[in-house]
Formats: structure tokens, C-alpha cells, sequence
């Protein structure tokens, strides 16, 4: 299967800056997830979507953020005005066959 | 989602056969058992998922007893590149919009 890719690996931003996280699923694939983990803590759920649309969200996902697939093939996440707790890694996963999640490897963001 | 109940830790040395079991008391009918391995700052990976009795594949094995109130991942011949942490989660998994929910997990060191 291939596997989900995510970019950038590392992304250092001011607090109050707006990042776009970016992942390339593969097409063909209908649900798609964010998820992120705080350094040493558990990951989390932010968002699902299908069918180009949300289909669910955590209380995490306010509304500073949100997720859009602009071209049919590229995933992304965008946080508009970054918080110093928003310092953690983000995971884009995709739905697999068993409806498992395969995920990305993740882009660390860094707030500072 | 059925609450599970991981040991937070184990050790082993190298070679040695891994069982890691997960207790979910209010396992409802139509929920699965999927575990995950997650390395650090690397995203969750799948690893085996079964509904009862005993499922295996290249990598490890799933017993699951008859009442399924709880579940063993089975790792024969670890190594060192085994350690990580390892998440049991219990969900109606009939579609790709259930969120997957991650515990704290089990972290396994292997020791050479």
C-alpha cells in the first residue's frame, strides 16, 4: 500500500502566524484524518473527511482550523493564527481497506 | 468506543516472545481489536486486527479468548527495533468515519 506523505517534516513558525500542513493520500481513497500529538502526551483526533467535507470533529478542531483537499489530491490542514500549545506533531492518516487508518509521518510543528 | 486497559510499560530482551494484553470489559457486539505501533516521531502504524479468536499475519499474532473481554498481541522473536509503544483500541469499526481513540498505549523496550 502506499503510504501516506506529509509535508513539511518540520515546520518552526511565529505565534499569531498562519501554517498550511500538506499530505498527499493517494486518490481513490475516501476518508482522510488529521490527528496530532502533543510531545509525550496521547494522539489525538482532530478531524475526518469525506467526500470533500468534514465529516467529524473534535472540540480541538476550532475555528482556528481548517482542512481542505484544493486539487483532488493533496490533503491539507491549515491553522490560521498559531498558538504556542499548538507546538505538536500532526498526522494525516487515510482510510485503509479494513477501515484501518494509515498515517503519515507526521510534520512537527514548532511555535515559538 | 469500549475504554481499554494496557500495562504502561514492559521490557524484554532480544529474542524473547512479546505478550502484551489489553483488557476491554464493556467490549460491545459489534466491535473489533486493532492494534497499532507507533515509533518516536513517527505516525501510528497498523498492526493486526481481528473480532475473535485468533488472527495472524507476518508480524504478529491476536488471541482472542470467547467472551472478548480482553485480547493478547503477540510479538515472537522480538528485537531492538520492536521497541516502541503499542495501542489496543476497541471500535465498531463498519466505517471509515469512526475516529480512532488512543490510550496512553504500552511502551515496550527491548534490551539487547
Amino acid at each position: 500500500e502506499p503510504e501516506v506523505t506529509q509535508t513539511p517534516s518540520h515546520q518552526v513558525t511565529q505565534m499569531g502566524q498562519e501554517v498550511i500542513l500538506r499530505c498527499v493520500p493517494i486518490s481513490n481513497h475516501l476518508y482522510f484524518y488529521w490527528y496530532r500529538q502533543i510531545l509525550g502526551q496521547k494522539v489525538e483526533f482532530l478531524v475526518s473527511f469525506y467526500n470533500n467535507e468534514i465529516s467529524e470533529k473534535s472540540e480541538i478542531f476550532d475555528d482556528q482550523f481548517s482542512v481542505e483537499r484544493p486539487d483532488g489530491s493533496n490533503f491539507t490542514l491549515k491553522i490560521r493564527s498559531t498558538k504556542l500549545e499548538d507546538s505538536a506533531m500532526y498526522f494525516c492518516a487515510r482510510e485503509g481497506p479494513a477501515t484501518e487508518a494509515f498515517f503519515g509521518q507526521g510534520t512537527r510543528l514548532t511555535v515559538v | 468506543l469500549a475504554k481499554t486497559t494496557q500495562p504502561i510499560s514492559m521490557d524484554s530482551y532480544e529474542g524473547q516472545e512479546v505478550n502484551i494484553t489489553c483488557s476491554h470489559n464493556n467490549i460491545a457486539t459489534n466491535d473489533y481489536i486493532t492494534w497499532y505501533q507507533q515509533f518516536p516521531s513517527q505516525g501510528p502504524r497498523f498492526i493486526i486486527q481481528g473480532y475473535k479468536t485468533k488472527v495472524t499475519n507476518e508480524v504478529a499474532s491476536l488471541f482472542i479468548p470467547a467472551d472478548r473481554k480482553s485480547s493478547t498481541l503477540s510479538l515472537p522473536r522480538v528485537s531492538l527495533s520492536d521497541t516502541a509503544v503499542y495501542y489496543c483500541l476497541v471500535g465498531e469499526w463498519n466505517s471509515g468515519n469512526t475516529p480512532l481513540v488512543f490510550g496512553k498505549g504500552t511502551r515496550l523496550s527491548v534490551i539487547a
